[in-house]
C-alpha cells in the first residue's frame, strides 16, 4: 500500500512569507509526527498527534509554528512570517500507535531565501 | 523529561572491524527504545527495536536499564552499513512522543 506522503518535496520561499507543509499519512495509522532535520542538529521532534488532539507540541520552536490534523489523517505544519533559519527538512511520520514502528515520509526541503 | 544522547557525530571504521554505536536515555519508567537508519537518498527507517531481541543486518542491542543505555553493535562491518543512525525512545504513556537522539553517522572504508 502507499507510504506516508509528503508535499511539496522542495519549497523555495522568501523571508516574511507563509508556508504550509502537508503530511498524508498511512491509512489507519492514529500517531502522526513531525521532526525537522538539519545539519548538525539531527532529528528535533516539533510535534505529536494522537487522533486529531496534539498530546505534545512541546517540540514547535516559535509562536510562528502550527499543526494540526484534521479527520484522524492529513496534517498540514504552517510556518507564518518565515526565517533563513527555518531552512531544513521537514520530515512527517506515521504509527500505528504511539509505541509502534513509525513509517517516514520524504521529507519537504524548506530553504528560506 | 525523555531524553536520547548519541555522544558521537561520526564514527569512522574500516570494513571487516567491529561497530559499536552509543546510545543513553533519561526517562522515569520503562521505555521502549528503537534504532532508526537512514541510507543515502533514502527515508528514515526502523532498523531494530529492543522488544523484538533480533538481530537486523548483523546488527544487534540489548537494553541495559541500570546504564540507561541502548548500544548498537556489529561484529563485522560492511561498507553498506554506511549511514546515519538515529537511537530513538517512547514512553509507556499514550501522550508521549517518539524522541529521536542527534545521530551518529557511520562510515565503513575499504
Amino acid at each position: 500500500g502507499a507510504g506516508v506522503s509528503q508535499s511539496p518535496s522542495n519549497k523555495v520561499t522568501e523571508k516574511g512569507k507563509d508556508v504550509e507543509l502537508r503530511c498524508d499519512p498511512i491509512s489507519g495509522h492514529t500517531a502522526l509526527y513531525w521532526y525537522r532535520q538539519s545539519l548538525g542538529q539531527g532529528l528535533e521532534f516539533l510535534i505529536y498527534f494522537q487522533g486529531n488532539s496534539a498530546p505534545d507540541k512541546s517540540g514547535l520552536p516559535s509562536d510562528r509554528f502550527s499543526a494540526e490534523r484534521t479527520g484522524g489523517s492529513v496534517s498540514t505544519l504552517t510556518i507564518q512570517r518565515t526565517q533563513q533559519e527555518d531552512s531544513a527538512v521537514y520530515l512527517c511520520a506515521s504509527s500505528p500507535n504511539h509505541r509502534g514502528e513509525a513509517f517516514f515520509g520524504q521529507g519537504t526541503r524548506l530553504t528560506v531565501v | 523529561a525523555q531524553r536520547v544522547t548519541q555522544p558521537e557525530k561520526l564514527l569512522s571504521v574500516f570494513k571487516g572491524a567491529p561497530v559499536e554505536l552509543k546510545c543513553n536515555y533519561s526517562y522515569s519508567g520503562s521505555p521502549e527504545l528503537f534504532w532508526y537508519v537512514q541510507y543515502s537518498r533514502q527515508r528514515l527507517q526502523l532498523l531494530l527495536r529492543h522488544i523484538s531481541r533480533e538481530s537486523i543486518k548483523g546488527f544487534t542491542a540489548d537494553l541495559n536499564k541500570g546504564e540507561t543505555s541502548f548500544h548498537l553493535k556489529k561484529p563485522f562491518a560492511q561498507e553498506e552499513d554506511s549511514a546515519m543512525y538515529y537511537c530513538a525512545l517512547s514512553g509507556h504513556q499514550a501522550g508521549t512522543a517518539l524522541i529521536f537522539g542527534k545521530g551518529t553517522t557511520l562510515s565503513v572504508s575499504s
